[in-house]
């Protein structure tokens, strides 16, 4: 069965790294997305992303943080210099449909910025 | 602004009871409502998706219920089983691209 990949599946960084988190959709999806589930509380929208673009970004997704799909199967998510406050688990999605479709989410990243 | 609950926060039951899991929205402006679970650190795994124009969804042993004009659902789990021990989540989504989640409810299921 089809499933949303996530690597790695835990990262270790020093404040103000920057960190590379990599998703493989789902190969006949369209859309997809970046959450984060701060540990004990809920999961939150970051950014969606379609044609090689952000559609919706949350108040969360500042100038520290960007995505991009540089070779069509690999969805990435950089954040250019962490904070305490990044330490978070970050799922990516993927759907096929933008409106009405079912969201599968990965494994997930957890990041631990020390 | 979108706001999603979830009612109880904690569950636990013995073994082979039914039970029902509440999510309850405050905007009935949806497009689609997402039952998920969640495993301990663990991703989350779609159990049911119910359209804003369906009423309910059944797979196995689950079964959804939506009532948009009240911001609420409901998910049945018939005959728990300990397997069945997770925190279970919905989400509702709101546009095009957003999907707000509730904060859960932890059920255990005691042998």
């Amino acid at each position: 069965e089809p499933e949303v990949t996530q690597t790695p599946s835990h990262q270790v960084t020093q404040m103000g790294q920057e960190v590379i988190l990599r998703c493989v959709p789902i190969s006949n999806h369209l859309y997809f997305y970046w959450y984060r589930q701060i540990l004990g509380q809920k999961v939150e929208f970051l950014v969606s992303f379609y044609n090689n673009e952000i559609s919706e970004k949350s108040e969360i997704f500042d100038d520290q943080f960007s995505v991009e799909r540089p070779d069509g199967s690999n969805f990435t998510l950089k954040i250019r210099s962490t904070k305490l406050e990044d330490s978070a688990m970050y799922f990516c999605a993927s759907s096929r449909d933008k409106s009405f479709g079912e969201l599968f989410f990965g494994e997930g990243s957890r990041l631990t910025v020390l | 602004k979108q706001e999603v609950t979830q009612i109880p926060a904690a569950l636990s039951v013995p073994e082979g009871e039914n039970l029902v899991l509440n999510c309850s929205f405050t905007d009935s402006a949806i497009y689609n409502l997402q039952w998920f679970r969640q495993d301990p650190g663990k991703g989350l795994t779609s159990l049911l998706l119910i359209q804003s124009s369906q009423r309910e969804q059944t797979s196995g042993r689950l079964n959804a219920s939506l009532d948009k004009s009240s911001g609420r659902s409901t998910l049945y789990i018939a005959a728990s089983q300990p397997g069945d021990s997770a925190t279970y989540l919905c989400a509702v989504k709101t546009s095009y691209d957003k999907v707000i989640f509730g904060p859960g409810t932890s059920l255990s299921v005691i042998p």
